[in-house]
């Protein structure tokens, strides 16, 4: 089992609509949590940390569960240049510079 | 420049041929990675550096992989024996550290690394 899953997609989400997919990971001990934004043959660029009251940078909210063990990822009024992949990373607490990679979650956003 | 930076682009090479990958870090980042990533997966976690040492090495996938990063800055990742299955884009990233708060990496752009 790898230790960061998310549901490869694609979301098909109509331009000003809203859409959310979570990530899940199996490490307990995972400290640290990230959202990663990557446009095709390109690098993944930070989108947010997640932190675990939740946090909201403009369209963006990222939610963490860690009794259930996953983080949330919404994006609201959607816009054609949020067409990416949106790769989940965590980080574990005895190797913090040991980030996993979900293989991420394909967003197309249509006109 | 202020970003990441990765030499060269593309690397194209014979099976069985030695490689050197460069990765050059933002300016005062301590930490600093390497991934490789295949298409259609995610970045897989090769190793990383804090400082001149090297803090994780466990996904190095076996001794055909080495990094060094001498001084603290600039990092080499070098594939003695390449062999087709190597072919993936290699990522660098650095941090400014890798403590909890610390770890936001920014990558470089990559060297898609081809072996024929």
């Amino acid at each position: 089992r790898k230790e960061v899953e998310q549901d490869p997609g694609p979301f098909n989400v109509p331009e000003g609509a809203t859409v959310a997919f979570n990530c899940t990971y199996s490490n307990s001990a995972s400290q640290s949590f990230f959202w990663y934004r990557q446009d095709c043959r390109k690098e993944p660029k930070l989108l947010m940390s997640v932190y675990s009251s939740g946090n909201e940078d403009g369209r963006f909210t990222a939610q963490l569960n860690r009794a259930s063990q996953y983080i949330s990822l919404l994006i609201r009024d959607s816009k054609l240049s949020d067409s990416a992949t949106y790769l989940c990373v965590v980080g574990r607490g005895d190797s913090w510079g040991k980030l996993q990679f979900g293989a991420g979650t394909q967003v197309v956003v249509t006109p | 420049g202020a970003g990441v930076s990765q030499t060269p682009s593309n690397k194209v090479t014979e099976k069985g041929k030695y490689v050197e990958l460069r990765c050059d870090p933002i300016s005062g980042h301590t930490a600093l990675y390497w991934y490789r990533q295949s298409l259609g997966q995610g970045p897989e976690f090769l190793i990383y550096f804090q400082g001149t040492g090297a803090a994780d090495d466990s996904g190095l996938p076996n001794d055909r992989f080495f990094a060094v990063r001498p001084e603290g800055s600039v990092s080499t990742l070098k594939i003695q024996r390449t062999e087709r299955g190597d072919s993936a884009v290699y990522l660098c990233a650095s941090s400014y550290g890798t403590s909890r708060e610390g770890t936001e990496a920014f990558f470089g752009q990559g060297t898609r690394l081809t072996v024929v």
